[in-house]
């Protein structure tokens, strides 16, 4: 299993540009999420799924979009992307809500907004 | 509200003990989690204590809640080079999906 990979690594993108941020997973879990990690702070919220179809907004919302058109599948947008955008970004999933069960992280792509 | 804190940075000498601390403002959390990033990787779970135990050991690591200090520490044994990694604390919700706090994280660094 690979278990959540994300793709791209890397990207560079000038202010205003659009792209999407793909994670996968192969677990066959329910819930997945969105992160941002942002230099001395922790890692935040930005929308998560709880099932295929579904989707809800986080701590950090404004500016992203997200779809789960797919249960293996959680994508997340930015529409018109602003500096203060540039974060590194971790997909993570977990097979349900129960606060023992283990998210597990995708190793991050890190977005810089110039 | 919701807050985690931790020191940023913990420098210690290979074979010591590290002892890496967290602390958290909101009590209805039922589990604390301690997570590990190394380099260019994602997070990956440590170990996690429910919120109404006080200590729980696993081979090197062992983690104490103090619940009415609302404190969370992390402590390795005999720390290795491998062992060099952020750190985070994290708080954990009920209510609908798995909500996580994270700390900041704590940077630890193992010197020969």
């Amino acid at each position: 299993n690979a278990g959540v990979t994300q793709t791209p690594k890397f990207r560079v993108l000038k202010t205003g540009q659009s792209m999407t941020l793909l994670c996968a997973q192969d677990m066959n879990h329910e819930y997945m999420y969105w992160y941002r990690q942002d230099p001395g702070m922790g890692l935040r919220l930005i929308h998560y799924s709880v099932g295929e179809g579904t989707t809800a907004k986080g701590e950090v919302p404004d500016g992203y979009n997200v779809s789960r058109l797919k249960k293996q599948n959680f994508l997340l947008g930015l529409e018109s992307a602003a500096p203060s955008q540039t974060s590194v970004y971790f997909c993570a999933s977990s097979a349900d809500e129960r606060e023992s069960d283990e998210q597990y992280f995708g190793p991050g792509t890190r977005l810089t907004v110039t | 509200g919701e807050d985690v804190e931790q020191s940023l940075f913990l420098s210690v000498r290979e074979g010591d003990s590290s002892v890496i601390n967290c602390t958290y403002t909101d009590s209805s959390s039922t589990y604390l989690y301690w997570y590990k990033q190394e380099p260019g990787a994602g997070l990956q779970l440590l170990t996690y204590i429910f919120s109404n135990m006080d200590m729980k050991q696993d081979q090197r690591l062992t983690v104490l809640l103090n619940k009415k200090d609302k404190h969370l520490s992390l402590r390795i044994a005999d720390t290795q080079t491998g062992d060099s990694a952020i750190y985070f604390c994290a708080e954990g919700f009920s209510g609908g999906y798995n909500k996580l706090i994270f700390g900041a994280g704590t940077r630890l660094a193992v010197h020969p």
